[in-house]
This record gives structure tokens, C-alpha cells and sequence, in this order.
């Protein structure tokens, strides 16, 4: 099926460093999420882009965060700075139309681990 | 999460037996998805659904949005089956998906 590569698999970084996550979703897709989980909990929603824009974001998506997908590369997850409890898998999703008219692809997801 | 609810939590099941998962929504959804996350982390998608049944191989899934749940059937459980399987409702049409706590099914020999 249509594959999500997310890139690196592992990060393992210093608090109140930067860092970016990196997403190469299904190509025809239109539609980005970030969705957030913390080992042992549920995944939760961080933010969905569309024609370069945000659309919706959650309360978990702070200031420190942002997203951006320039001319149709990796979408991009950044975190400026990070914190401890910024530690968690990040999983990307695409869809080719929104508002749920299809399913979600997710990647495998990238491990941050802040120290 | 409390505005999706997953039944079990957890499960182990012998390996050819059968069992259903549940997913209660206090969101008006209108459009689930199912997934494995598998020992490695990976999510796979298992279903999308609108209101109706869907089967693919050994599984099969329901979703009820006028009695708000939606459930997930296995049969003939086999141990690559093992993993977390998450449920996730999307409400009001917004790709938003809240997903709920996951069920950890555990096949054995």
C-alpha cells in the first residue's frame, strides 16, 4: 500500500536544542498530520496542513512547534526549543482529500528523546 | 481517552480462537479507523468506515454511528495478530482523528 517515510527513525537530543522531524509522505497526497505519542499512551492529534497552511492544531502543538512543507519536499516537523517532555514517538499522516473522506497513511514514526 | 473508549484493554487469546474488539464514542463520529501498531511501532491500516461492515481475510468491522461504537472482529487469531490495535473517530468531517487507548492482544500458541 502507499507507503509514509519518516526520517530519522531516532533522535536522541539535548533540551533546549532544535530539532526537525521529517516526513516524505504519499506523493499525491494533499493532506499532513502530526500526531504525537508518549510510550505506554494513546496517540494524540498535534496538527493537520493544507495548500501550506495550518488548518487545525491541537493544545499539544505549542509555540516552540511548527510545521512547513516548502515546494513540495519533507513535510517538517520543528520543535525550537525542545523540552523534556517533548519526548515521545511523532508519528506523520497523509490523506489525498480531507475533512475524512479517506483513510489516514501513517509512517513509522520518529522516537525523540530530549535529555 | 475518554471521548474514545476501547474494550479490552487487553487481551490474550489462544491461537485459532476468535474474539471482537469495541470502540464506544462520546464524539459524534462520522468515519472510523482501525489500526495495528505492531511490537515495532509501526501503525498499519486495517480498516476505514463509514457507518456499515467491512471484512478483509480474517478480520471484520462494523461501525454503528447512530448507537456510536464501532467493532472489531478476528478470527482464527494467529500470532502475527499480536500487537495494539487502536480505534480512532473523526468527527464533523475535519481529518482530525482522536483515537482511543488501544486493546494489547496477545496470541499465544
Amino acid at each position: 500500500g502507499p507507503k509514509v517515510l519518516q526520517i530519522p527513525s531516532h533522535q536522541i537530543i539535548d533540551m533546549g536544542q532544535m530539532v526537525t522531524l521529517n516526513c516524505d509522505p504519499v506523493s499525491n497526497h494533499l493532506y499532513f498530520y502530526w500526531y504525537k505519542q508518549i510510550l505506554g499512551q494513546q496517540m494524540e492529534f498535534l496538527v493537520n496542513f493544507y495548500n501550506g497552511k495550518v488548518m487545525e492544531k491541537s493544545k499539544l502543538f505549542k509555540d516552540q512547534f511548527s510545521v512547513e512543507r516548502p515546494d513540495g519536499s519533507y513535510f517538517t516537523l520543528k520543535i525550537q526549543p525542545t523540552a523534556l517532555e517533548d519526548s515521545a514517538v511523532y508519528f506523520c499522516a497523509s490523506s489525498y482529500l480531507g475533512g475524512g473522506q479517506n483513510t489516514l497513511y501513517f509512517g513509522a514514526g520518529t522516537r525523540l528523546s530530549v535529555l | 481517552g475518554d471521548k474514545v473508549k476501547q474494550s479490552p484493554s487487553a487481551l490474550s487469546l489462544q491461537e485459532g480462537t476468535n474474539s471482537a474488539l469495541r470502540c464506544n464514542f462520546s464524539i459524534a463520529a462520522t468515519t472510523v479507523q482501525w489500526f495495528l501498531q505492531n511490537p515495532r511501532g509501526s501503525l498499519i491500516n486495517l480498516f476505514y468506515l463509514v457507518p456499515g461492515t467491512k471484512e478483509n481475510g480474517r478480520l471484520k468491522s462494523a461501525f454503528d454511528s447512530k448507537e456510536s461504537y464501532s467493532t472489531l472482529h478476528i478470527r482464527d487469531a494467529q500470532l502475527e495478530d499480536s500487537g495494539t490495535y487502536f480505534c480512532a473517530a473523526e468527527g464533523a468531517n475535519t481529518g482530525k482523528l482522536t483515537f482511543g487507548d488501544g486493546t494489547v492482544l496477545t496470541v499465544k500458541p
